[in-house]
């Protein structure tokens, strides 16, 4: 299995774009779709991006993912920060080397102050 | 519209095993598009997918190498469910469990935890 690798936590100004990156430990980046949740306190995850930069329809269009095979990893951005974003974001891709296993990033969390 | 109702005990004994059902409205059990999931979160181990089951001509399972001595998804298509039994648990079992509908499965595996049950706090105490 590979691990994803976030930092554990960031924080930003409203109005501002806050990038929240997720790397590969092995295998490429591009092998495999990665998606993101957004989590608040005492709910269950909600996906922001699947597919690596797809939105599910009701997520804003601030909400933007992409991945970067040079450095192996995939980013989530949020532009014009609003409070309501303050939450914990975790990527989370599939191992097909291991018939499609889970792998859960370790979150971060996002602070907007 | 999809709705994952979980339930089971709160409280576990160590040694013992923990048992959740997630019942499935919106949706079947028997899909051919989609995989019935088990998810826990603790402060310890974040995000752990601990295993599916899903029907593609037959049934089907997958588990987490961490757990996979210990652990059995069962589909009950008379209640349109499925469950979660965790044997031989230790403190470290204890977090939120949640269940949720995925993709389907395999080396090409697209798509997102889209739907998710309420989730459960499972303590692991005597």
């Amino acid at each position: 299995n590979f691990m994803l690798t976030q930092p554990h936590s960031v924080s930003e100004s409203p109005g501002k774009t806050v990038t929240i990156s997720c790397t590969r430990s092995s295998g490429s980046i591009a092998s495999n779709y990665v998606q993101w949740y957004q989590q608040r306190p005492g709910s269950a995850p909600t996906t922001v991006i699947y597919e690596d930069n797809q939105r599910p329809s009701g997520v804003p269009d601030r909400f933007s993912g992409s991945i970067d095979s040079s450095s192996n990893s995939a980013s989530l951005t949020i532009s014009g920060l609003k409070t309501e974003d303050e939450a914990d974001y975790y990527c989370q891709s599939y191992d097909s080397s291991n018939h499609g296993d889970v792998v859960f990033g370790g979150g971060t969390k996002l602070t907007v102050l | 519209q999809v709705q994952l109702q979980q339930s089971g005990p709160g409280l576990v004994k160590p040694s013992q095993t923990l048992s959740l059902t997630c019942a499935i409205s919106g949706d079947s059990v028997s899909s051919n598009s989609a995989a019935w999931n088990w998810i826990r979160q603790s402060p310890s181990r974040g995000l752990e997918w601990l295993g599916r089951t899903y029907y593609r001509s037959k049934w089907y399972n997958d588990y987490a190498v961490s757990v996979k001595s210990r652990i059995t998804i069962n589909p009950d298509t008379s209640k349109n469910q499925f469950s979660l039994q965790l044997n031989s648990v230790t403190p470290e079992d204890t977090a939120v469990y949640y269940c949720a509908r995925g993709p389907t499965p395999g080396i090409a595996a697209a798509g997102d935890f889209d739907y998710w049950g309420q989730g459960t706090l499972v303590t692991v105490s005597s």
